[in-house]
């Protein structure tokens, strides 16, 4: 079965210091990832995917995520935190076939101190 | 394209009734997801279809909710009778070609009292 984990719930970092949420995935197979962001009574925005390829794979916003088979990892990073990045970040794996559906982990929460 | 598009938007009714959430999907997109978001259990997924056949109803919670799609433009996701523990935010979601993301629509926010 497929499953994500983001083991930080809450990260408060201060605006202009680097950023790093992780997330950790298993799945059987080379998977599809994707890092989303909710802001408060928003629907979800893609931030950036990685299908194959560059494990470093850039995304909108200025984030970045890197695909480390070995680890199972998929960390999203920004060197730089504005105050308009405060939201809720989704880690979530999927496939192909059988395995079309999306499974997210259960969010990071980040907020920025000006 | 306008996106997914749900209605309604809040959603308030009395335990007992029956609550009809809708969904359009992207023009074009085979595959319709529908999650449910709460603060205790996260983003659950409820069930997805593939050109308007369900292939995975494993989250649905009971026999009280279902859905259907019975065209590509649509979709409903019913709950009867409303409890109060239904309460949450429902989301559809639509995706292209597999391997790609996954679009949602703006949710519905559902409290049933």
């Amino acid at each position: 079965a497929q499953s994500v984990t983001q083991p930080d719930i809450h990260i408060t970092v201060s605006e202009g210091a680097s950023l790093e949420l992780r997330c950790n995935y298993s799945y059987g197979a080379t998977p599809y990832l994707f890092w989303y962001v909710q802001s408060p009574g928003q629907g979800l925005q893609l931030l950036l995917k990685y299908f194959s390829g560059d494990t470093l794979v850039q995304g909108i916003k200025g984030f970045e995520a890197e695909f480390k088979r070995s680890q199972s990892s998929f960390n999203l990073r920004k060197p730089s935190v504005h105050w308009s990045d405060a939201a809720e970040y989704f880690c979530a794996v999927g496939g192909g076939g059988t395995a079309s559906k999306l499974t997210f982990g259960t969010g990071t929460r980040l907020q920025v101190t000006l | 394209d306008a996106g997914v598009i749900q209605s309604p938007r809040h959603e308030v009714t009395e335990m007992g009734q029956e609550v009809t959430l809708r969904c359009k999907p992207i023009s074009g997109h085979d595959y319709l997801f529908w999650y449910r978001q709460t603060m205790m259990r996260g983003l659950e997924l409820l069930i997805y279809f593939n050109n308007n056949v369900p292939i995975d109803d494993s989250g649905m919670p009971e026999d009280r909710f279902s859905a259907k799609m019975p065209n590509a433009s649509f979709s409903t996701l019913k709950i009867q009778p409303s409890e109060p523990r239904d309460s949450a935010v429902y989301f559809c979601a639509s995706r292209g070609r597999e391997g790609t993301e996954a679009f949602f629509g703006q949710g519905t926010r559902l409290t049933v009292v």
